[in-house]
Formats: C-alpha cells, sequence, structure tokens
C-alpha cells in the first residue's frame, strides 16, 4: 500500500482566515479524492481530481492535483465553523480500492 | 445518505467473544468495502467485496473475516474479539472506477 501524508493534522484558526491542507504521495497516483468527515457520521466526497495540474473549485473551497500528480491540495478561503471537520484525501488502487490519508481535523472558531 | 444502513451503531463487548456487523444497501452498487477508523490512522480497509460471494482482503484483514450472500448485505465478523479492535467501523459501497465511495455512519465498537 502507498503513503499518504496530509499535512497538518490539525488546524485550529478563526473565522475569516485561509487555510491550505496538503496531500502527498512518494508515487504517482491516478486519481484522488477529497472526503469530509464531520463527528459521528461517515465521509462525504467533495471532489475528484483526475488530470495533472487539474484545479477544482467548489465554493469557497479550491483543489489542486499537482502537474506530476504525486501531490495534492485544498485551499479554503474565508473559513467559516460550518468548514469544522475532518477533511481526508484519498488515493484510487488497483481494484477499486481507496488508501486514505491520516487525515487533517480543522476546527474554525466565530 | 446513499442507501446505507449499518447496524449496530453501537456495541460493547468482551473479549474472546464473536461479534458480527452488518452492512445493507438499498443501490444495487456492486462492491462494498469494510472500514477501521482509529486516530491517527484516517480509514484503514480490512476487506472488500466485488460481487455476492467475491471478497478480499485489504490491508488490515487479520482477525476478520467476510461474507456477501446477497448484493444488499455485506458483514463482518471478528471471530474472536480482542481490545485492539475497539475502533469505528465503516461501510462503504461504490460502482467501481473513479466512482465516489458512499460510506454508513458507522458502528462504534468496544471490547472490553
Amino acid at each position: 500500500t502507498q503513503l499518504l501524508e496530509q499535512s497538518p493534522q490539525f488546524l485550529s484558526i478563526q473565522e475569516g482566515e485561509n487555510l491550505t491542507v496538503y496531500c502527498n504521495s512518494s508515487s504517482v497516483f491516478s486519481s484522488l479524492q477529497w472526503y469530509r468527515q464531520e463527528p459521528g457520521e461517515g465521509p462525504v466526497l467533495l471532489v475528484t481530481v483526475v488530470t495533472g495540474g487539474e484545479v477544482k473549485k467548489l465554493k469557497r473551497l479550491t483543489f489542486q492535483f499537482g502537474d506530476a500528480r504525486k501531490d495534492s491540495s485544498l485551499h479554503i478561503t474565508a473559513a467559516q465553523p460550518g468548514d469544522t471537520g475532518l477533511y481526508l484525501c484519498a488515493r484510487n488502487n488497483a481494484g477499486n480500492m481507496l488508501t486514505f490519508g491520516g487525515g487533517t481535523r480543522l476546527m474554525v472558531k466565530p | 445518505d446513499a442507501g446505507i444502513t449499518q447496524s449496530p451503531r453501537h456495541k460493547v463487548t468482551e473479549t474472546g467473544t464473536p461479534v458480527t456487523l452488518r452492512c445493507h444497501q438499498t443501490e444495487n452498487h456492486r462492491y462494498m468495502y469494510w472500514y477501521r477508523q482509529d486516530p491517527g490512522h484516517g480509514l484503514r480497509l480490512i476487506h472488500y467485496s466485488y460481487g455476492v460471494k467475491d471478497t478480499d482482503k485489504g490491508e488490515v484483514s487479520d482477525g476478520y473475516s467476510v461474507s456477501r450472500s446477497k448484493t444488499e448485505d455485506f458483514l463482518l465478523t471478528l471471530e474472536s474479539a480482542t481490545s485492539s479492535q475497539t475502533s469505528v467501523y465503516f461501510c462503504a459501497i461504490s460502482d467501481g472506477g473513479v466512482q465516489p465511495q458512499h460510506f454508513g455512519d458507522g458502528t462504534r465498537l468496544s471490547i472490553l
């Protein structure tokens, strides 16, 4: 299993601040998914990135897939308390399996 | 939610007892997965299924077995539970490829 490292592990910020979460691997991956998980619930898909250099936007969230397809980032602009949660990246492996990173726990204080 | 029900939602049991967790889907998806989630480890794949009676091991399969006798149900069994298997267990379903996995709300299992 190829490791997927996320940073930072924890992030506590004030409402209105910007932040970036990183997801890195030592090997190339075909596609990557970002999920968000709230307490007591399962992860929910935010976006899938497939093409190297791809940028996708979801309201205040911007997702980038590195040119070499070894890394990805999630940038949140003007964070709100509703953005609080656990953000997980996951790479697609052969056999329709996902390998997840360890997650970034984000807390946005009002 | 994408038509996934996990049962039970919470369970407390003792070391050495057998435990079975159930995942039920109403989406007719081909693939079903069992993960465990522990602090600092994200989600780790235990077993998965790519069709009725077709299953394979994931990253952390030791101590677990699974069965899928019909499309909608995927069972995870701990034959003799150990304290190291205390965790939150998630079931997921997918149509495969780059399609997203849809997760249930989890089962919190405590083994004393």
